[in-house]
């Protein structure tokens, strides 16, 4: 089974540029996450989807940060403007839905490096 | 305010010994927990995970234990093998299966 691809691995840009990230689940897993985990610290969830709809999206900065899963597949996440502390590691993972406690499988990440 | 805590950052075994590592969270409403494994530039696996109704959970050389009325859990690793060497997360879930990550601990198996 394959895992959860994410592209790019590493991406640097300049304070006020914008970036975008991109996730493919592993096939049949309808719930869909994004993570931010900076340097020493846990992954921190960003938004959730079910299918193609938000679940949860408490924790998204709103003013800089959107995100999308347009088909109920790949999602992207994208960062406008970008800021000096959005320097980070940003995971996708997924899992299966329905019952309590399903474990989650994350991607590689994206290393993101704001200079 | 840090719902999950892993207060060592690191720990030190010898091979062939046992590891303990430790996690306290403060939300009694967490339904399960678990502990992901990370080696560097990878993303976190999972490794195993336990039900609030439980005390413990045992998989092959892993093993997790649930202390509800100290909200304390911990994760053994019997024997440690120097591969075992990564930084281990552990997790709170909630019935909308969202996790809450704790800081992690850098575990090294020394041969």
């Amino acid at each position: 089974e394959a895992g959860v691809a994410q592209s790019p691995r590493y991406k640097i840009i300049e304070k006020r540029q914008s970036v975008a990230f991109w996730c493919n689940p592993i096939s049949g897993h309808a719930t869909l996450y994004w993570y931010q985990q900076i340097l020493g610290q846990g992954p921190k969830l960003l938004i959730q989807f079910q299918n193609n709809g938000v679940v949860d999206d408490s924790q998204l900065p709103k003013d800089r940060f959107s995100a999308e899963r347009l088909k109920g597949v790949d999602s992207t996440l994208k960062i406008q403007p970008a800021k000096l502390e959005d320097s980070a590691v940003y995971l996708c993972a997924s899992s299966l839905a329905g019952r309590v406690g399903q474990p989650q499988h994350f991607g590689d990440g994206t290393r993101l490096s704001i200079l | 305010d840090q719902q999950v805590k892993q207060n060592s950052p690191s720990l030190s075994v010898q091979e062939g010994r046992i590891s303990i590592l430790n996690c306290d969270y403060t939300n009694s409403m967490f339904d399960y927990f678990l502990w992901y494994k990370k080696y560097p530039a990878e993303g976190p696996t999972f490794l195993i995970s336990i039900s609030s109704i439980k005390d413990k959970n045992e998989d092959g050389r892993f093993t997790v234990f649930l202390n509800k009325s100290a909200k304390h859990l911990s994760l053994h690793i019997v024997p440690s093998q120097p591969g075992d060497s990564a930084v281990y997360f552990c997790a709170a879930g909630n019935a909308g299966n969202m996790l809450t990550f704790g800081g992690g601990t850098r575990l090294m198996v020394k041969p």
